[in-house]
């Protein structure tokens, strides 16, 4: 069955670095875009971007461009989401999402549990 | 970008009633394939979101057929009839005819 599993919650210090992990199971990775979203807590949903892992083609949302880097481990069948300069702003949940497909429709059929990343010093 | 706008931002009711929730687009999300790439997302309580309708008013499998979805160019609509307590959470609406993609606020649906 599909499941997307994501990395544990990060402790990071302004101005660092976190890189979270999304390793997906049950499809061929290489098929699916993989989309992240950012939550911060008590928040709606803001959406980030998306990596095509058959080519490593990516999008970036205008407010998370330098923000965010998206990358594809075909080997593991992992996504990542590396997000630098961090801020306190940057402190929310972060899921994956699998955008699946159906003939001419598309959508977000398998979500991750989420990464949780509080940004403290 | 565009703006989804959903109201009301939250919702009381009673199980059994129906419940209707707005998602108005400040651009019409028509694509040039002719479809309507409009989703609604259910997040409950320490979930992560997940999806209800795809296309405006396809139910994903295993949806209750008491979640309707209708609308076209920049109005659309969620209906649920018959609200049970499994359906309380965040409803959120979802555009992907235009990048970037975006999300509306969401609607809180809550008991009375």
């Amino acid at each position: 069955q599909v499941q997307l599993q994501q990395s544990g919650a990060e402790l990071a210090k302004p101005g660092t670095s976190v890189k979270l992990s999304c390793k997906a199971s049950g499809y061929t990775f290489t098929s699916y875009y993989i989309y992240w979203v950012k939550q911060r807590p008590g928040q709606g949903l803001e959406w980030i971007g998306y990596i095509y892992p058959g080519n490593g083609g990516t999008y970036y949302s205008e407010k998370f461009k330098g923000k965010a880097t998206f990358t594809a481990d075909t080997s593991s069948s992992t996504a990542y989401m590396l997000l630098g300069s961090l801020t306190p702003e940057d402190s929310a949940y972060y899921f994956c999402a699998r955008r699946g497909y159906s003939a001419y429709y598309w959508y977000f059929d398998f979500w991750g549990p989420g990464t949780m990343v509080t940004v403290s010093s | 970008d565009v703006v989804l706008t959903q109201t009301p931002v939250s919702l009381s009711v009673t199980l059994g009633d129906q419940a209707s929730i707005s998602c108005r687009s400040s651009q019409s999300l028509e694509y040039s394939d002719g479809y309507t790439y409009l989703e609604w997302y259910l997040q409950k309580p320490g979930q992560s979101p997940q999806l209800l309708i795809y296309e405006v008013s396809n139910r994903f499998s295993g949806v209750p057929d008491r979640f309707i979805g209708s609308g076209s160019g920049t109005d659309f609509t969620l209906k649920i009839s018959r609200v049970e307590p499994e359906d309380l959470g965040v409803y959120y609406c979802f555009q992907a005819t235009h990048d970037p993609n975006t999300f509306g606020a969401g609607t809180k649906l809550e008991l009375k």
